[in-house]
């Protein structure tokens, strides 16, 4: 089992639709969770980073930590063809970095125009 | 706000030879971190470099090497290039070794 799960998808929504982005984990020490999205043959872009349990909400996009369920998404509001991309969530054990993140295999999103 | 830089953006070598890759860190930043990111697969940990010394390293053998310079621009060293290093090789940038991480573009390396 790997550490972290992610349904590669592709997920197809139309224009306009709420969007809803999964992953699961397995190590109960994971503490910080970040969404990051990836165009084809470019970096990863920090969407939204947070701590431990709860919400965080900016802008169209919502993230939601649940640590007693091991599941993080991330909610997609009034989804825009510029949002297709491949969604890949990460986690770390400490605020310091040095262990590196773990992420995802990353989610295939299309946005219908 | 300069914004992370890589160089090389693509790089082909054979097995067996030696390739180094450059990062230039996001201005105000004093930490970087590499991963390799195999095609379909999340990025994977190398190492995090933060002030000029290896401050956690992830599952890689030892050919895969690291410097950090006093302007926290890095380097990542592979020797003895294999097939399966055939990736997207990465660099996140961050502030005192946080996690908050912000990635460049990445080199894209073949190796036949």
């Amino acid at each position: 089992q790997k550490e972290v799960e992610q349904d590669p998808g592709p997920l197809s929504v139309p224009e306009g639709a709420i969007v809803s982005l999964n992953c699961t984990y397995s190590n109960s020490a994971f503490q910080y969770f970040m969404w990051y999205r990836q165009y084809s043959r470019k970096g990863p872009e920090l969407l939204m980073y947070t701590y431990s349990s709860g919400n965080k909400e900016d802008g169209r996009f919502t993230a939601q930590v649940d640590k007693s369920s091991k599941y993080i998404s991330l909610f997609i509001r009034d989804s825009q063809p510029s949002d297709s991309a491949t969604y890949l969530c990460a986690m770390s054990y400490s605020g310091g970095g040095a262990d590196g993140l773990t992420f995802g295999k990353g989610t295939h999103l299309i946005i219908q125009p | 706000e300069t914004g992370v830089t890589q160089s090389p953006t693509h790089l082909i070598k054979t097995r067996g030879q030696q390739v180094t890759l450059r990062c230039s860190s996001q201005s105000g930043h004093n930490t970087v971190s590499w991963y390799q990111q195999a095609l379909g697969q999340g990025p994977q940990f190398i190492f995090q470099y933060y002030r000029e010394e290896e401050n956690g390293r992830g599952n890689f053998p030892p050919r895969f090497s690291g410097l950090q310079f006093p302007n926290y621009s890095s380097e990542l060293n592979v020797n003895a290039l294999e097939l399966d290093d055939s990736a997207l090789y990465l660099c996140a940038s961050s502030s005192d070794g946080n996690n908050e991480q912000f990635f460049g573009p990445g080199t894209r390396l073949t190796v036949l």
